[in-house]
């Protein structure tokens, strides 16, 4: 089954840029979706498609994705951005969706 | 707006069932593929089962299969999961959440029902 790697944590400074990785084999010819999560609610989609974002989303989320790595790009990163993360894609092989482990966005 | 409203979580003995029903509201139901993901306590997002807009195409987690059936009554606009043979494993938060516009993305998820699987 395919399977989506994430670093558990990644730390950055207020105002600095977030890059949160998913990495897989091939990623880069499927479409990858990403959620956030802050305790205690349920999911967001904050990306959706590699790199489109959802109304209402800010223009601080973006998203990349090519060869075997898709990254969550949180620009100018606030308080309010600390949160889990997930990334997700559709296995056609095995008609299944996927979820990666998990990132836990901390703002220092 | 869109709202989808989780019911049916609890307590239950390991081997028993329960039937977890999302009801939703604010757009087309029956133009929506639909979804469980489920979330044991501390632990990551777990996709669990999808359903088409008209029931067509049913798909489930290896882990569910033959276990759970996913269903929906588009004339009531309700999306249920039934839990037969529940295992100690299966406790989690289960969400019911709608396919968005690139249709494998979920673009509205609910708040979540608690379902404890424990003797």
């Amino acid at each position: 089954s395919y399977v989506l790697t994430q670093p558990p944590a990644v730390s950055v400074a207020p105002g600095q840029t977030a890059r949160i990785t998913c990495g897989g084999n091939n990623i880069g010819s499927k479409s990858v979706h990403w959620y956030q999560q802050k305790p205690g609610q349920a999911p967001v989609l904050v990306v959706y498609d590699d790199s489109d974002r959802p109304s209402g989303i800010p223009e601080r989320f973006s998203g990349s994705n090519s060869g075997n790595t898709a990254t969550l790009i949180i620009s100018r990163v606030e308080a309010g951005d600390e949160a889990d993360y997930y990334c997700q894609v559709w296995d056609s092989g095995s008609d299944h969706w996927v979820f990666g482990g998990g990132t836990k966005l901390t703002v220092l | 707006e869109v709202q989808l409203v989780e019911s049916g979580g609890g307590l239950v003995k390991p081997g028993g069932s329960l039937r977890l029903s999302c009801a939703a509201s604010g757009f087309t139901f029956s133009s929506y593929s639909m979804n469980w993901v489920r979330q044991a306590p501390g632990k990551g997002l777990e996709w669990v089962s999808s359903i088409s807009s008209t029931s067509g195409y049913i798909y489930y987690a290896d882990s569910v299969k033959g276990r759970f059936t996913i269903s929906r009554d588009n004339a009531r606009n309700s999306l249920s999961l039934q839990m037969n043979s529940l295992r100690a494993e299966d406790t989690a938060v289960y969400y019911c959440a709608r396919s968005g516009i690139a249709v494998a993305d979920f673009d509205y998820w609910g708040q979540g029902t608690l379902v404890t699987v424990s003797s």
